[in-house]
């Protein structure tokens, strides 16, 4: 159980397009999600929190116009890169936060967005 | 501030071998402390937890870890490592129940050598 998947698992654009990437809790429901990015051999920096019907909460430095979260229902949430630049190239990582009050974060597998 | 510190970046253990990774944690009131591996190009994967109780917890792939509050660490052990177990490793707190954001070490890999 408590299964996250994310898609695309890689994505390759070209510099100044869009790109959406969606995380779906597959046999639980979340209430709460959250959206990493991952440097290279360096750990989870914290974008976003985002609830079920609710805005986004974003980390300080990151910006809301560029990375839109939508989290439309218990078990989904997207990221979109909005005019996407080389430098946001990353590793892009969910979690979500069963809803029954448990602790335990899961995580997806990550996507990986290569910006040309 | 709460925090959690991996003190190495890098753990080397011969197959067979027991292991231990690292964790100490600065957290106000009671800690839940997590540990997560990370597979190459993969997301993290939840490996065990402590909440309350016994101070020893045991998890997925035959890892434990145990939580130490007079030192204030919760550090991951195995009895014997495995090739398979090389990965990058990272320590984790959520400060308080639910509301909070997790947070997380600065990670550390493992490589078991055959």
């Amino acid at each position: 159980g408590a299964v996250v998947s994310q898609h695309p698992s890689w994505v390759i654009c070209k510099s100044g397009t869009s790109v959406k990437i969606e995380c779906r809790s597959l046999d639980f429901q979340a209430t709460t999600m959250f959206w990493y990015r991952q440097f290279p051999k360096q750990s989870l920096m914290l974008m976003a929190t985002s609830n079920e019907g609710s805005k986004a909460t974003y980390e300080q430095g990151v910006e809301k116009d560029k990375f839109l979260i939508n989290h439309a229902s218990l078990t989904l949430s997207t990221l979109t890169v909005t005019s996407a630049h080389p430098e946001d190239s990353s590793f892009y990582i969910c979690s979500a936060r069963v809803s029954s009050g448990k602790e335990t974060q899961y995580f997806g597998p990550g996507t990986r967005l290569l910006v040309l | 501030a709460q925090s959690v510190a991996q003190p190495e970046d890098q753990v080397n253990v011969a197959e067979g071998n027991p292991l231990t990774v690292k964790c100490t944690y600065s957290v106000s009131g009671n800690p839940y402390l997590f540990w997560y591996v990370q597979y190459p190009n993969r997301g993290l994967q939840f490996l065990l937890k402590y909440i309350t109780g016994d101070n020893l917890v045991k998890g997925s792939y035959g890892f434990e870890a145990e939580f130490n509050k007079s030192q204030t660490s919760f550090h991951l052990k195995k009895p014997s490592a495995l090739v398979s177990d090389s990965a990058l490793y990272f320590c984790a707190t959520l400060p308080y129940s639910s509301a909070s954001k997790i947070i997380f070490g600065s990670g550390t890999r493992l490589s078991i050598r055959p």
